[in-house]
């Protein structure tokens, strides 16, 4: 139980061009959910949290225009990268909140993007 | 600003020995989650600890959360190649968000 997909698993695009990254709850509904991103030797970077019906709560720093997110279901949150530049190459994560215990929180397999 | 210090960051040990990683802060936390995450994967969870004081066995694994709740630590007796991984741990701050150490690289040389 407690399983998070994310599609695509890697992506390539050219700059200039959006992404769009899903992340599902396959066996629990959620909530809540969470993008994160993960540079190389780094730890993971909370970007925002998702909540079904409602608009993103995006971390400091982090350009609400630029990383459009929807959760327009309790198993569903898209993450959409929009005229991706080079500097957005990194590795997204989702994670997905069951319920509404705070303590657990599951990630998906996460999402290599590259911009050439 | 890093609430969360693991350390050592790398250690490398051989088949068969004990190890000790720590994680740190000032902060209190509500609860404190560790997980292992293997390269281009995302991470995952091993166990949440909750009350202070708290000791968690998984396998040989064993995780204790500190009495204050700044602090825990993860000990693996007999360590396997198959530990190999980056430990994380995160703590659950009063905004329900999880904030990430840097982790703990572990690697069991065969």
């Amino acid at each position: 139980g407690a399983v998070v997909s994310q599609h695509p698993s890697w992506v390539i695009c050219k700059s200039g061009t959006s992404v769009k990254i899903e992340c599902r709850s396959l066996d629990f509904q959620a909530t809540t959910m969470f993008w994160y991103r993960q540079f190389p030797k780094q730890s993971l970077m909370l970007m925002a949290t998702s909540n079904e019906g409602s608009k993103a709560t995006y971390e400091q720093g982090v350009e609400k225009d630029k990383f459009l997110i929807n959760h327009a279901s309790l198993t569903l949150s898209t993450l959409t990268v929009t005229s991706a530049h080079p500097e957005d190459s990194s590795f997204y994560i989702c994670s997905a909140r069951p319920g509404q215990s705070p303590h657990e929180q599951y990630f998906g397999p996460g999402t290599r993007l590259t911009v050439t | 600003t890093q609430l969360l210090e693991q350390s050592p960051q790398f250690l490398s040990i051989q088949e068969g020995e004990n190890l000790t990683v720590y994680c740190n802060s000032s902060s209190v936390f509500s609860s404190l989650q560790w997980y292992r995450q293997e390269p281009g994967e995302g991470p995952v969870l091993l166990v949440t600890v909750v009350t202070g004081g708290e000791v968690k066995k998984l396998k040989r694994l064993t995780f204790q959360f500190g009495d204050a709740r700044k602090d825990s630590s993860l000990h693996i007796t007999a360590a396997q190649p198959g530990d190999t991984g980056l430990y994380l741990c995160a703590g659950l701050s009063g905004n329900n968000r999880l904030a990430f150490g840097k982790g703990n690289q572990v690697v069991v040389i065969p």
